[in-house]
């Protein structure tokens, strides 16, 4: 099973780009990776998915190394509402079974 | 669409007692997802159904557990008998497919107090 490691906080100030990284060393052929903010008392939400190379969405970058062993949410220009804790999701899952693997979620903090 | 819809939002209930925890997926989806989240343990998958079916059931802990979905519109979780270990927030989520682009959209959790 794919494990996951991020960092557990990360301070930042708004404006600023920031990089958070994953590690899912054991991440299978089939396994797509996914990004989620959480703010307290709410569900996740989707930030952005990819299976390799890089992906772009309106509000973030996923860069994703050709091993896949690894990869870097991007958060351009944060401002403080970009305070919430961040997931990576590790998995897939099929009509036959399969696995979703959270990694312990990285708190960051945007100060003005 | 109103989102995943879970209810109740919050259960106190006293140890050995029966807790259902109720789901309504987006329409359409056809995938639903159980989640457990505790601080020790984080986010957890507990179980997952594809077209109201069970899929894979291996993140339930423990036979107390078991979760079922009738139709495409409703879906539950129940712990019987409840012990004070089970204490969470349980998350209902459900998405369209699986692949590129794949995104699961999650309830606002259940918040469950078990003394």
């Amino acid at each position: 099973l794919a494990k996951t490691t991020q960092p557990i906080s990360m301070d930042s100030y708004e404006g600023q780009e920031v990089n958070i990284t994953c590690s899912h060393n054991n991440i299978a052929t089939n396994d797509y990776i996914t990004w989620y903010q959480q703010f307290p008392s709410q569900g996740p939400r989707f930030i952005i998915q990819g299976y390799k190379t890089k992906v772009t969405n309106e509000v973030a970058s996923l860069f994703i190394p050709a091993d896949r062993k690894s990869s870097t949410l991007s958060l351009p220009r944060v401002s403080l509402s970009d305070t919430a804790v961040y997931y990576c999701l590790v998995g897939a899952v099929y009509n036959q079974g399969g696995k979703l693997i959270f990694g312990q979620g990285t708190e960051l903090s945007v100060k003005p | 669409d109103a989102g995943v819809i879970q209810s109740p939002r919050h259960e106190v209930t006293e140890m050995g007692q029966e807790v259902t925890l109720r789901c309504k997926p987006i329409s359409g989806h056809n995938y639903l997802f159980w989640y457990r989240q505790t601080m020790m343990r984080g986010l957890e998958l507990l179980i997952y159904f594809n077209n109201n079916v069970p899929i894979d059931d291996s993140g339930m802990p423990e036979d107390r557990f078991s979760a079922k979905m009738p139709n495409a519109s409703f879906s539950t979780l129940k712990i019987q008998p409840s012990e004070p270990r089970d204490s969470a927030v349980y998350f209902c989520a459900s998405s369209l497919a699986w692949g590129s682009s794949y995104e699961q959209y999650f309830g606002p959790g259940t918040r469950l107090t078990v003394t």
